[in-house]
């Protein structure tokens, strides 16, 4: 069956520190995979996707980055967290249908 | 640019009510509009989805209707269950890539 793990559950991190957080898609191959955000009490937010490995693309400019160094691996950075950049994380993964999985979510707080 | 406008922000229903959340686009482009249900604390899980090409879509006590040409749809929850008590996103998607742009999200509250 198709699952999608994404990790750590919850992490407090300080400001100016850096951010790697890690999703994993099993049981389906060359997903489509996204990146998005949600901050307290407000809608989703597109931060970038990837159609395959090595291909990124951002929808919005930001202190964070993503790679993509495996077909079912999609990792989210940063170099130096801000303040602003506090919000639940969730990974998603869809392929060739019009439906997508969300993982579970990463809780951030940057204090 | 809000391409996808959701309406109510909140809403409250008694037990056995009807939920009627409402959602408009401007991009023609969409093909895909799938409903979301989120718990606190979790990711989306899909819902129901409808293609355009269809005015409603029933599943179980779910509905979609879409007016295609008023470039609206809306989620229609029967028989409101205090388990239903989420908050519901609806969502668009087009391009290749099949990227969902999503409404800004209701807060349902079904009262026992």
């Amino acid at each position: 069956s198709q699952t999608i793990h994404q990790w750590p559950a919850t992490l407090v991190q300080p400001v100016g520190s850096p951010l790697s957080l890690e999703c994993t898609v099993e049981g389906t191959s060359n997903p489509n995979l996204y990146w998005y955000r949600q901050a307290a009490g407000r809608g989703l937010q597109l931060l970038f996707y990837s159609v395959g490995i090595g291909q990124i693309s951002s929808e919005v400019p930001q202190n964070l980055s993503a790679s993509r160094p495996q077909d079912r691996q999609f990792i989210l950075s940063s170099k130096k967290l801000l303040l602003s950049d506090s919000g639940f994380y969730l990974c998603a993964w869809t392929v060739g249908s019009y439906g997508y999985t969300f993982g579970s979510g990463t809780r951030l707080t940057v204090v | 640019q809000q391409q996808v406008k959701q309406s109510p922000q909140s809403l409250i229903v008694q037990k056995g009510g009807i939920s009627i959340i409402n959602c408009a686009y401007e991009n023609t482009a969409f093909d895909y509009f799938p409903w979301y249900q989120q718990f606190p604390g979790k990711g989306p899980a899909l819902l129901i989805a409808i293609r355009p090409d269809v005015s409603e879509k029933k599943e179980g006590r779910f509905t979609i209707s879409f007016n295609k040409s008023a470039k609206q749809f809306s989620l229609h929850i029967m028989d409101s269950q205090p388990g239903d008590s989420a908050t519901y996103f609806c969502a668009a998607t087009s391009g290749s890539a099949r990227q969902l742009t999503f409404g800004s999200g209701t807060q349902l509250t079904v009262l026992p």
